[in-house]
């Protein structure tokens, strides 16, 4: 099983569409949760951290389930602006996190 | 934003060659961050450095050799480096070395070994 595996996409949806996104973790020692963005040919940037009570942000919420290993993030009403390449990104009892190969989003007009 | 900046953007080099990639954080941080993005791959942790001092190397090859003269300035030399090594090189900092602090990324050096 890998480290970290997310959904490999693409995914296209229109602009006000709900699209959620899924990742799983093999390490059930993991301490810290995080979905970072990645727009085309830029870094990677945090987007939020993800708690085991759900955190929402704004059009943004995440989830955890630890006894799962499973991680979602949903995206609300979307906009041309979220369309990027999404890190599911987790975090060990170490320093070191832990990056998903990321999923493509694009938001069609 | 100019919280961790990285020269050159681009690099073309030659097996040959030999090069170095810069970094510098205006943020105040203590640990530093060399990875590895290459297409249809994950980010890839090759070093790590506390306070200027390594505390990873990720089974690196040598023909990539870290420099961390303050917690501020971190450098990537470069020497007879491979096709496949070709890939976005990204510094990053965070305030302190743990897992659950935010990663604040610069704007990669994209290299090109031909």
């Amino acid at each position: 099983r890998k480290e970290v595996e997310q959904d490999p996409g693409p995914f296209n949806v229109p602009e006000g569409a709900t699209v959620a996104f899924n990742c799983t973790y093999s390490n059930s020692a993991s301490q810290s949760f995080f979905w970072y963005r990645q727009d085309c040919r830029k870094e990677p940037k945090l987007l939020m951290s993800v708690y085991s009570s759900g955190n929402e942000d704004g059009r943004f919420t995440a989830q955890l389930n630890r006894a799962s290993q499973y991680i979602s993030l949903l995206i609300r009403d979307s906009k041309l602006s979220d369309s990027a390449t999404y890190l599911c990104v987790v975090g060990g009892s170490n320093y070191k996190l832990t990056f998903g190969k990321g999923t493509l989003l694009t938001v069609n007009p | 934003e100019t919280g961790v900046t990285q020269t050159p953007r681009h690099l073309v080099m030659g097996m040959t060659n030999k090069k170095s990639l810069k970094c510098e954080q205006h943020l105040g941080h203590n640990a530093m961050y060399w990875y590895k993005q290459s297409a249809k791959k994950p980010l890839e942790l090759m070093f790590v450095y506390n306070f200027k001092e390594q505390t990873e190397n990720n089974s690196v090859p040598s023909r990539f050799s870290p420099e961390c003269p303050n917690s501020s300035h971190l450098f990537l030399h470069l020497h007879t480096l491979q096709p496949e090594d070709s890939a976005l090189y990204l510094c990053a900092s965070s305030g302190r070395l743990a897992s659950e602090e935010t990663q604040y990324f610069g704007p990669g050096t994209r290299l090109l070994v031909l």
